[in-house]
């Protein structure tokens, strides 16, 4: 089954302690994409990468790091996270850069405390 | 400033009636335009889109327009299913190559009563 991949799908963590969330898809997408998704302000996004080595800052790139060394792979990386990143995340892949439907994955819900 | 805007953020439509779902936009160089559904629980998924050189474009129940003089789009979903009920994001893009990206709009709540 095509789909997109996330991990964890809930995650309780402290203020200060490095943690990932995992991205993985199966349809060899070149495009991949991580949002977060907050009350009134719907999807923004964080980072995208339009291939393996290639990424680039969304809107909201501040606290966050990633990383595409393989095709497959797309892990969010929060050094030292800190309450306001308190959110839904969603990742995201694409066959190319476009307009076209992207394939989201099922979520993460982060709290930091 | 929001770029994209859904400035409903609930609608409640009886079973078998239309469901129309609103979305403003103020970037004039969006010339792509989505809609995405999102159950509680999951990512969004794709439903329907439409090019600023269309004004309509239809897929079995659900209708897009888009006004591009009134930079106003709506999503029509006729009839209206109780599996319906979901959250509707709008979306839009613009730019060329690897500067093409999508905003999205807050959503708007839907919900088919039986």
């Amino acid at each position: 089954e095509a789909q997109v991949t996330q991990n964890p799908r809930y995650l309780i963590t402290v203020t200060g302690k490095k943690l990932t969330v995992t991205c993985s898809q199966n349809m060899n997408h070149e495009y991949m994409s991580w949002y977060r998704q907050d009350p009134g302000l719907g999807l923004r996004q964080i980072y995208y990468s339009m291939n393996v080595e290639v990424t680039d800052k969304g809107d909201v790139p501040e606290g966050y790091k990633v990383s595409r060394k393989e095709k497959r792979n797309f892990p969010l990386i929060l050094e030292s996270p800190s309450p306001n990143q308190t959110s839904l995340y969603f990742c995201a892949s694409s066959p190319q850069v476009g307009p076209y439907g992207y394939t989201f994955g099922s979520g993460t819900r982060l709290t930091v405390v | 400033d929001q770029q994209v805007k859904q400035n409903s953020p609930s609608l409640s439509v009886q079973e078998g009636r239309i469901s129309i779902l609103n979305c403003d936009y103020t970037n004039s160089m969006f010339d792509y335009f989505l809609w995405y559904k999102k159950y509680p629980a999951e990512g969004p998924t794709f439903l329907i889109s439409i090019s600023s050189i269309k004004d309509k474009n239809e897929d079995g129940r659900f209708t897009v327009f888009l006004n591009k003089s009134a930079k106003h789009l709506s999503l029509h979903i006729v009839p209206s299913q109780p599996g319906d009920s979901a959250v509707y994001f709008c979306a839009a893009s613009s730019g060329s190559g690897s500067a093409r990206q999508l905003t999205f709009g807050s959503g708007t709540q839907l919900t088919v009563l039986p």
